[in-house]
């Protein structure tokens, strides 16, 4: 086990509605980076966060937004969710500023119907 | 553009012998390259790393290689057990902090 936790394990979501997924840090890890991953494919990057800003972001359009804390957990927050947002959300702590390696916590399984 | 890949989409190997996951990477400006081991539910779990001034590197059962000169990554589980049955990621990291992954190999290991 990383120590990555995610919540929740399962979300059922309509096409329109909003969302918040919540994962928290491996202890003494100041940085989280959240990725997506379709059904049979690996996981594409989304955004990642250090020091409570957003350090770096990937091809995902602005609905997919994000939030970190002064206790290093973080948010994930999608809106206007389209059917295509169904995936599993991973999110990975890592330590800035060492060899950087990403721990991934087990994901949140969200379904757009 | 940026690519990580895999030659083999899914690899079946006899309980154990060993096993050999390819990957290609397009990126020569890439200095760290990492696998991942994904079970099914479960999220990628480290197995080891190596960056661009080593060519080998080795872990419990576990070697990675590293060619620069054709941009090949390969994973080498020695041994192969039940247990390792899942599918491998390779992913290379930019100086942009964003870990990029192949398409990922589905290793089957039979009894």
């Amino acid at each position: 086990e990383t120590g990555v936790t995610q919540s929740p394990t399962h979300l059922i979501k309509t096409r329109g509605q909003q969302v918040t997924l919540r994962c928290s840090s491996q202890s003494g890890h100041n940085t989280v980076s959240w990725y997506q991953q379709a059904l049979g494919q690996g996981p594409q990057f989304i955004f990642q966060y250090y020091r409570e800003e957003e350090n770096g972001r990937g091809n995902f359009p602005p609905r997919f937004s994000g939030l970190q804390f002064p206790n290093y957990s973080s948010e994930l927050n999608v809106n206007a969710l389209e059917l295509d947002d169904s995936a599993l959300y991973l999110c990975a702590s890592s330590l800035q500023g060492s060899r950087d390696t990403q721990y991934f916590g087990p994901g949140t399984r969200l379904t757009v119907l | 553009g940026e690519s990580v890949g895999l030659h083999l989409p899914t690899l079946s190997v006899q309980e154990g012998d060993n096993s050999i996951i390819n990957c290609a990477y397009s990126n020569s400006a890439s200095d760290y390259f990492i696998w991942y081991k994904q079970e099914s539910g479960k999220g990628p779990q480290f197995i080891i790393d190596i960056r661009s001034n080593m060519d080998k590197r080795q872990g419990q059962r576990v070697t990675v290689l590293l060619n620069k000169t054709v941009k090949h990554l390969s994973l080498q589980i020695a041994a192969t057990q039940p247990g390792d049955s899942a599918v491998y990621f390779c992913a290379e990291k930019n100086a942009g902090n964003m870990l990029t992954f192949g398409g990922g190999t589905r290793l089957m290991v039979k009894p």
